[in-house]
């Protein structure tokens, strides 16, 4: 099985939509969660990290469920500049913290 | 806002050379990773560093590749002699004590001709 597995879409929605992503992973070791969204021929940047049940920043809102090894990202009103790939990293504690990345959801938001 | 620095941005080496990339990570972190990405796929673990060793290392990062911290600023990634297929982009990431959240440098583009 996979260590994270997400629907690689591609989503296209309208600007001002809501948009839900969805990632499950298998090692129920770990520890922390990331979303962190790449640009085509970026860098990943860091967009929210979930420790507990969940976290808000403005538009976006991750969901943590321990007990179904499932996270999930939902970004409000979205805008032009949210079209990027999505990516849900868990990290295990004593693993040196590398991050193990997915293929991620291709998000394009559409004006 | 500190951010994490590489250089060059684009490498153009012919296959067989040796090539370094550089990075200047944040500048109180204490784990320094190095990632790379093929061009269409995933971005891959290559190899973490910690206290002046490397911690881990990935079945990739093989006799060909090499890390250094050689002052309080610089850490760099060698690949002794360059192969077709280590052409990616290579990305440096850094995390601080107390936190796990790791960040990316803008990458080196390397081009293998």
């Amino acid at each position: 099985r996979k260590e994270v597995e997400q629907d690689p879409g591609p989503f296209n929605v309208p600007e001002g939509a809501t948009v839900a992503f969805n990632c499950t992973y298998s090692n129920s070791a770990s520890q922390s969660f990331f979303w962190y969204r790449q640009d085509c021929r970026k860098e990943p940047k860091l967009l929210m990290s979930v420790y507990s049940s969940g976290n808000e920043d403005g538009r976006f809102t991750a969901q943590l469920n321990r007990a179904s090894q499932y996270i999930s990202l939902l970004i409000r009103d979205s805008k032009l500049s949210d079209s990027a790939t999505y990516l849900c990293v868990p990290v295990r504690g004593g693993s040196n913290y590398k991050l193990t990345f997915g293929k991620g959801t291709l998000l394009t938001v559409n004006p | 806002e500190p951010e994490v620095t590489q250089t060059p941005s684009h490498q153009v080496t012919q296959m067989g050379q040796e090539v370094i990339l550089r990075c200047v990570p944040i500048s109180n972190h204490l784990y320094f990773y190095w990632y790379r990405q093929i061009l269409g796929q995933k971005v891959e673990f290559l190899v973490s560093f910690y206290n002046n060793e490397i911690s881990e290392k990935s079945e990739i990062f093989d006799d060909q590749f090499s890390v250094e911290r050689p002052d309080g600023s610089n850490f760099t990634l060698k690949i002794r002699s360059t192969k077709l297929e280590d052409s990616a982009m290579y990305f440096c990431a850094s995390m601080g004590a107390g936190s796990y959240e790791q960040y990316f440098g803008p990458g080196t583009r390397l081009t293998v001709t």
